[in-house]
């Protein structure tokens, strides 16, 4: 067990829904990172969050958003979404942010998009 | 082209093998490098963390960087049925750089009993 939690397990919804996604990262951890991981383009790092901030934005589509809460758990809300979006999606959370911190991931939740 | 290349697998092995899972990369500002291990509807857990070029080992696990190759490769030594899982690669660059982390696809490793 990482310590980092993620709910839900599993969603399912229908296209053009919006859901949002939590993580409440280990604790004593500031930095949070959300990823994307799908069959065909593997795990793709999204965006970073640091004690509230924006840190880096990675290949995040303009429909999707997220923002960390001052007791640092995290949110991913995803809008309009498409079929292409089912994916499982991870958080992960570091102490600082640095680059070589290590990064611990979260169970995932698995979003199905019918 | 990916920035990370690595097989897909799946490979399957012996127990008592010694396995040699590989990723090569584009990015030459690449300097950390890591193996991450997946289970089956799990998250990645990291198993080695290792900077710049050379050799590290972690009990029956060695990681070993060639940056002058653009190559990089886990040994696992006398695997276990436990080992069977996907392997995944990243690596990022230095601390002045983005702190993304940029994953290889995964090797899926099946150690047979």
């Amino acid at each position: 067990d990482s310590g980092v939690t993620q709910t839900p397990k599993h969603l399912i919804t229908a296209t053009g829904q919006r859901v949002t996604l939590r993580c409440s990262p280990r604790s004593g951890d500031l930095s949070v990172y959300w990823y994307q991981q799908s069959l065909d383009q593997g795990l793709q790092f999204l965006i970073q969050y640091y004690n509230g901030e924006e840190r880096a934005k990675g290949n995040i589509l303009e429909r999707f958003s997220a923002q960390q809460f001052p007791d640092l758990h995290s949110e991913l809300n995803l809008s309009s979404l498409e079929l292409g979006d089912s994916a499982l999606y991870f958080c992960a959370s570091s102490v600082d942010g640095r680059a070589t911190e290590t990064q611990y991931f979260g169970p995932g939740t698995r979003l199905l998009v019918l | 082209q990916k920035e990370v290349e690595q097989d897909p697998g799946p490979l399957s092995v012996p127990e008592g093998a010694i396995v040699s899972l590989n990723c090569t990369y584009s990015n030459s500002a690449f300097q950390y490098f890591m193996w991450y291990r997946q289970y089956s509807r799990k998250g990645p857990e990291l198993l080695m963390y290792t900077y710049s070029s050379g050799n590290k080992e972690d009990g029956r696990f060695t990681a070993q960087v060639d940056k002058s190759s653009k190559y990089i490769s886990l040994f696992i030594r006398d695997s276990q049925p436990s080992d069977s899982a996907t392997y995944l690669c990243a690596m990022r660059g230095g601390m002045d750089s983005s702190y993304k982390l940029i994953f290889g696809s995964g090797t899926r490793l099946l150690v047979r009993p």
